[in-house]
């Protein structure tokens, strides 16, 4: 079955950094994209960025831009996002989503997302 | 900026039919902004129905199907079920980082 795990989210000051992980199974890691979506507090679905298999294509919501970085570890099967610059909206459950192809294009599964609350 | 707008909410009574669309900013939505489509329940993540304007995945339920209808995407639920009702969230490919739209909460009634 595949498995999608995230962690690292917790309660961040202004202004600081965080970086979220996505541990994988079940799938061949490599062959897939994957993405990360969020969801603040009563409010609708974000998509934030996506990484292709091998890590050479990247996208980014202009939101995020220039703050986050996607990055995979082929070695580990682990998605990671850094970010960086935090601000109070960037409060919400981020979950992690692998895609149907080797280019981001087409979602599948979710996993069950991490909670990151921005506030002083 | 690129908007992706779906209607706010729809009503549908058990058994019935309903279309939810989906329309970009940019003008009329083709296959090539790979139409997704997918299932929010409170407390769950969201649970994909449609990829690629039409396409259903495995677990998706016969009573969805997407389509492209008059310049935009569109989700059609047939015999809904009261288990159907839900918010449900587009999402497109419209140059850059794909978009979702503000999601439809459908009401069962």
């Amino acid at each position: 079955d595949v498995q999608l795990e995230e962690s690292g989210g917790r309660l961040v000051q202004p202004g600081g950094s965080l970086r979220l992980s996505c541990s994988a199974s079940g799938f061949n890691f490599n062959d897939y994209a994957m993405h990360w979506v969020r969801q603040a507090p009563g409010k609708g679905l974000e998509y934030v960025s996506g990484i292709g298999n091998n890590g050479g294509s990247t996208n980014y919501a202009d939101s995020v831009k220039g703050r986050f970085t996607i990055s995979r570890d082929k070695s580990k099967n682990t998605l990671y996002l850094q970010m960086s610059g935090l601000k109070t909206e960037d409060t919400a459950i981020y979950y992690c989503v692998k895609d149907r192809g080797k280019t981001p294009r087409d979602f599948d599964y979710w996993g069950q997302g991490t909670l990151v609350i921005v506030s002083s | 900026q690129t908007v992706v707008t779906q209607e706010p909410s729809l009503t549908v009574s058990p058994g019935g039919t309903v279309t939810l669309t989906c329309a970009s900013s940019t003008g009329a939505v083709t296959s090539d902004y790979y139409p997704n489509w997918f299932q929010r329940k409170p407390g769950q993540a969201p649970k994909p129905l449609i990829y690629g304007t039409s396409n259903k995945h495995s677990w998706t339920p016969a009573r969805f199907s997407g389509s492209l209808l008059g310049g935009k995407a569109a989700l059609t639920l047939s015999g809904v079920q009261p288990e159907d009702e839900a918010e449900y969230y587009c999402l497109l490919y419209c140059g850059g980082a794909p978009l979702f739209g503000g999601g439809t909460k459908l009401t069962v009634l």
